[in-house]
C-alpha cells in the first residue's frame, strides 16, 4: 500500500536558518503530495501541493519539488522565521482520490 | 478561507461510556468528510469517510460497530466512539471537502482521554 516516510523530528532552528525537512513516498501510479502544516491549536492547513512529476508546490516562502525518479517531495524554505514553528506533515493521495497517507509529522520549533 | 470545526476539543471520559464529537463546516457545504485518528508521534490514520446521506466507509481494522459516524447533513459530521476504552484515548481529526472545491479543510482535532 502507500506510504510515506519524513524525517522524524523535533526540528530546532534559529531564525533566518535554511530548513529542510525530507520526505519520500511510495505509491502505485502517479499520486499527488502535498505539505500540510498545523500550528498550535489549530488544524491542518495546505501548505503546498504538486500533481505531477517535477512540479514545483511553494507557499510563504516555503517550496517542494515533486522527484519521480527519487520519489521525494522535501520542503524547503531558505529562511525561517519564529511564526513558522508548526508540525509539518508530507502526504499523498492517489490519482482522483481525496483519502490522504500522512507522514508521521515533523515538529519544526524556530528560535529567536 | 474555509474553516472546520471540532466539538469538543477535549474529553475525558469513564471507560464504559460512549463519547460523541462533532465535526462542522463553519462556511461550506461538505460533501464528504474525513475521520482520522493519530497516535503520539504517529502518523494520521484514516478510520472511515462519510458522505452526506449515506453509510460511511470505514478503513480495514477499524470496527463500525465502535465508531458511529454520522453525517446528516452538508455541515455536520459526527463520530461517536461507542463502550469507550482506554485503548481508544487518541486524537480525532476530521476533514471536509466542499461541494465546489477539492481541497480538504482540517478541523483542529479532539483529544479523547478514557480513564
Amino acid at each position: 500500500g502507500d506510504s510515506v516516510t519524513q524525517m522524524e523530528g523535533p526540528v530546532t532552528l534559529s531564525e533566518e536558518a535554511f530548513l529542510t525537512i525530507n520526505c519520500t513516498y511510495t505509491a502505485t501510479g502517479y499520486p499527488s503530495l502535498f505539505w500540510y502544516v498545523q500550528y498550535p491549536g489549530e488544524g491542518l492547513q495546505l501548505l503546498l501541493k504538486a500533481t505531477k512529476a517535477d512540479d514545483k508546490g511553494s507557499n510563504k516562502g516555503f517550496e517542494a519539488t515533486y522527484r519521480k525518479e527519487t520519489t521525494s517531495f522535501h520542503l524547503e524554505k531558505g529562511s525561517v522565521q519564529v511564526s513558522d514553528s508548526a508540525v509539518y506533515f508530507c502526504a499523498l493521495s492517489d490519482a482522483g482520490s481525496y483519502q490522504l497517507t500522512f507522514g508521521k509529522g515533523t515538529k519544526l520549533s524556530v528560535i529567536p | 478561507g474555509a474553516v472546520v470545526s471540532q466539538h469538543p476539543s477535549w474529553v475525558i471520559c469513564k471507560s464504559g461510556t460512549s463519547v460523541k464529537i462533532e465535526c462542522r463546516s463553519l462556511d461550506f457545504q461538505a460533501t464528504t468528510m474525513f475521520w482520522y485518528r493519530q497516535f503520539p508521534k504517529q502518523s494520521l490514520m484514516l478510520m472511515a469517510t462519510s458522505n452526506e446521506g449515506s453509510k460511511a466507509t470505514y478503513e480495514q481494522g477499524v470496527e463500525k460497530d465502535k465508531f458511529l459516524i454520522n453525517h446528516a447533513s452538508l455541515t455536520l459530521s459526527t463520530l461517536t466512539v461507542t463502550s469507550a476504552h482506554p485503548e481508544d484515548s487518541s486524537f480525532y481529526i476530521c476533514s471536509a471537502r466542499g461541494v465546489n472545491t477539492g481541497e480538504l479543510f482540517f478541523g483542529e482535532g479532539s483529544r479523547l482521554t478514557v480513564l
